[in-house]
């Protein structure tokens, strides 16, 4: 089965310009999460979709990013307008339904901020 | 809010020496997923655990989940140049909708 699809793989953008990220789940995954991970960090939680409702956006700095996922299947996650702490690298998970089936990633997107 | 940690933050080890590594939780979890991150690469799940004290294998790679269900453990044997990577703990807490990940162990291993 093909993976998780997501483009960019790096952008380079300086501040407070705008970026987007575009991820494609694997096919029949209901659950699209978008993660920030920071180098050395974990990954962090931005957004979570069920088909094209919103499950959790709770983490997600509303002010500067936003996401979607219009039809159920892909996504784009937008930063407007970006910032130097931006830096990081997204990614896209999805999953059948629950987390109990665990998480396929895609290979990420790697900003840098300057 | 929730917290999930992971020691140590870093392990060099020869190859073949065995490896280990913690993962703690602040709250109780329903369940705990492993996955293994290679440099440069995205996170891979490796594992699910689900029941108080369930110890899972595979190959040279250990799993448990404590009787409590706030900690768990992932341990290696005889490792290889291949097992080398970040590894995170994933925990899934009771009624939560997603999984907070742990700050990462991340393991060298010298040929």
């Amino acid at each position: 089965e093909a993976g998780v699809a997501q483009s960019p793989r790096y952008k380079i953008i300086e501040k407070r310009q705008s970026v987007a990220f575009w991820c494609n789940p694997i096919s029949g995954h209901a659950t699209l999460y978008w993660y920030q991970q920071i180098l050395g960090q974990g990954p962090k939680l931005l957004i979570q979709f069920q088909n094209n409702g919103v499950v959790d956006d709770s983490q997600l700095p509303k002010d500067r990013f936003s996401a979607e996922r219009l039809k159920g299947v892909d996504s784009t996650l937008k930063i407007q307008p970006a910032k130097l702490e931006d830096s990081a690298v997204y990614l896209c998970a999805s999953s059948l339904g629950s987390p109990l089936y665990g998480y396929t990633f895609g290979s990420g997107t790697r900003l840098t901020v300057v | 809010g929730q917290q999930v940690m992971q020691i140590p933050q870093y392990q060099h080890v020869q190859e073949g020496e065995d490896f280990t590594t913690y993962c703690n939780s602040s709250t109780t979890l329903s369940n705990i997923q492993w996955y293994k991150q290679r440099p440069g690469g995205h996170p891979v799940f490796l594992i699910q655990l689900v029941k108080s004290g369930e110890v899972k294998k595979q190959k040279r790679l250990t799993f448990q989940f404590g009787e409590a269900k706030k900690n768990s453990s992932l341990h290696i044997t005889a490792t290889q140049t291949t097992d080398v990577g970040t590894y995170f703990c994933a925990g899934l807490k009771t009624g939560a909708n997603n999984l907070f990940f742990g700050t990462g162990t991340r393991l060298t291993v010298i040929p």
